[in-house]
């Protein structure tokens, strides 16, 4: 069963440090998000992008925060540098959908990150 | 400010007994609704949804979910919880005019035998 792959599993780094989280879509989806989930809360979208394009970045810190999908399919997303109150689940999700709506989107198991 | 809320922030269940955990959401007209499961240090599985015509959704694992306008929820129904349903539930709805996934705080459940 096609699944979207994250890694690593569990990222621990020190505060200032950069650090960089992978995610491969489904095969065949346009659309992929970034979700960052801390913990005892529901998860909060990073960016959106479709194919290659960033079609919404608004809640992304874009002073600290990146993320790109250069060939539209898979995606990093960096840090740099690492703040304590960056520790959570980073999840990416893919869609199908085409339209921006994420009527249903598939979940990878997410990244851990631990920031001391 | 188009949102869910989920109420309870943690419910327990004895295994075999049925179960409903409570989803309300903001703003009058009919979102686009889900719920979806994590398990512990997993990613979201969806469970169901409702974009429209019957108010009563079925979902997998035996799971399912009646929208009622006129209260404004979207309950998630099992008649008889196993062992294995122990998780962290998420309610969650698309926003009218930006059309993203908005989800709310959750509700973990636990299962005693």
């Amino acid at each position: 069963e096609a699944e979207v792959a994250q890694s690593p599993r569990y990222k621990i780094t020190e505060k200032s440090q950069a650090v960089a989280f992978w995610c491969d879509p489904i095969s065949g989806h346009a659309t992929l998000y970034w979700y960052r989930q801390i913990l005892g809360q529901g998860p909060e979208l990073l960016v959106q992008f479709q194919d290659e394009s960033v079609v919404d970045d608004s809640q992304l810190p874009k002073d600290r925060f990146s993320a790109e999908r250069l060939k539209g399919v898979d995606s990093t997303l960096k840090i740099q540098p690492a703040e304590l109150g960056d520790s959570a689940m980073y999840l990416c999700a893919s869609s199908s959908d085409r339209t921006g709506r994420s009527t249903e989107a598939f979940f990878g198991q997410g990244t851990r990150l631990t920031v001391v | 400010a188009q949102s869910v809320t989920q109420p309870d922030i943690h419910i327990t269940v004895s295994e075999g007994a049925s179960l409903e955990l409570r989803c309300n959401y903001s703003y009058g007209a009919t979102p686009y609704l889900f719920w979806y499961v994590q398990s512990p240090g997993q990613g979201l599985q969806l469970l169901l949804k409702y974009f429209s015509g019957d108010t009563l959704v079925q979902g997998i694992k035996g799971f399912e979910a009646e929208f009622k306008r006129s209260q404004s929820s979207f309950n998630l129904r099992k008649p008889s919880v196993h062992w294995s349903d122990a998780a962290e539930y998420f309610c969650a709805r698309i926003n009218f005019g930006n059309e993203k996934l908005t989800f709310g705080t959750g509700t973990r459940l636990t299962i005693i035998p």
